[in-house]
């Protein structure tokens, strides 16, 4: 089945310490995002990538880093600099433009992070 | 500009009724409109979505209805079921890329 696998769904962090969070895609996808999650906030957009090798900043990049050295993956790294890391993440994937793009996101399960 | 604006935060209806959620944004150039359920501990999965084009799009029970003068589109659920109960999102985009989500909508199916 196709579909994005996420893992760890639950991480705890002591402070300080960095945590990378992996988003794996076997849709043939091009683009991949990274969406934070809050209650009563919606998702907020953390990263995309729209082709491999090349990212994006989303609207709230501070504090977190990622990379795309393959279609398929798009891991998340929580750095020690972002300051209110408990929230529970989302990775998402959807077609390019020029290969069907319908509009569509296609969500993992999350990852829920919680920094004790 | 980029903002959705989604109300109410919680809802609660009995099976059978109408369940109403309410979105309005700013940027006019937002093309693309759709809504996502999400159930607890999964992930959003798109519901319904419509363009500007068309003021309403049904699809079953769900209802999409689009008002592009006042920048404002609902999600409908006729005969609400408590398999409904859910977290949903409604969310814009410009092309979309980059959808921007509203603040989530709870709700809540009694039986």
């Amino acid at each position: 089945d196709g579909g994005i696998t996420q893992s760890p769904k639950y991480l705890f962090r002591k402070e300080g310490q960095n945590v990378t969070l992996s988003c794996e895609q076997n849709l043939n996808h091009d683009a991949m995002y990274w969406y934070r999650q809050d209650p009563g906030q919606g998702l907020r957009l953390i990263y995309y990538s729209q082709i491999v090798n090349d990212f994006q900043k989303g609207d709230i990049a501070e504090g977190y880093s990622v990379s795309r050295e393959k279609k398929e993956s798009f891991p998340l790294t929580v750095t020690s600099a972002q300051k209110n890391p408990t929230a529970f993440y989302l990775c998402a994937s959807s077609r390019d433009r020029l290969a069907g793009w319908t509009g569509e996101l296609f969500f993992g399960e999350g990852s829920r992070l919680t920094v004790l | 500009q980029q903002q959705v604006k989604q109300s109410p935060q919680s809802l609660i209806v009995q099976k059978g009724g109408i369940s109403i959620i309410n979105c309005a944004y700013e940027n006019t150039a937002f093309d693309y409109f759709p809504w996502y359920q999400q159930f607890p501990g999964k992930g959003p999965a798109l519901l319904i979505a419509i363009r500007p084009d068309v003021s309403e799009k049904k699809e079953g029970r769900f209802t999409i209805s689009f008002n592009k003068s006042a920048k404002q589109f609902s999600l409908h659920i006729m005969d609400s079921q408590p398999g409904d109960s859910a977290t949903y999102f409604c969310a814009a985009s410009v092309g979309g890329s980059r959808l921007t989500f509203g603040e989530g909508t709870q709700l809540t199916v009694n039986p």
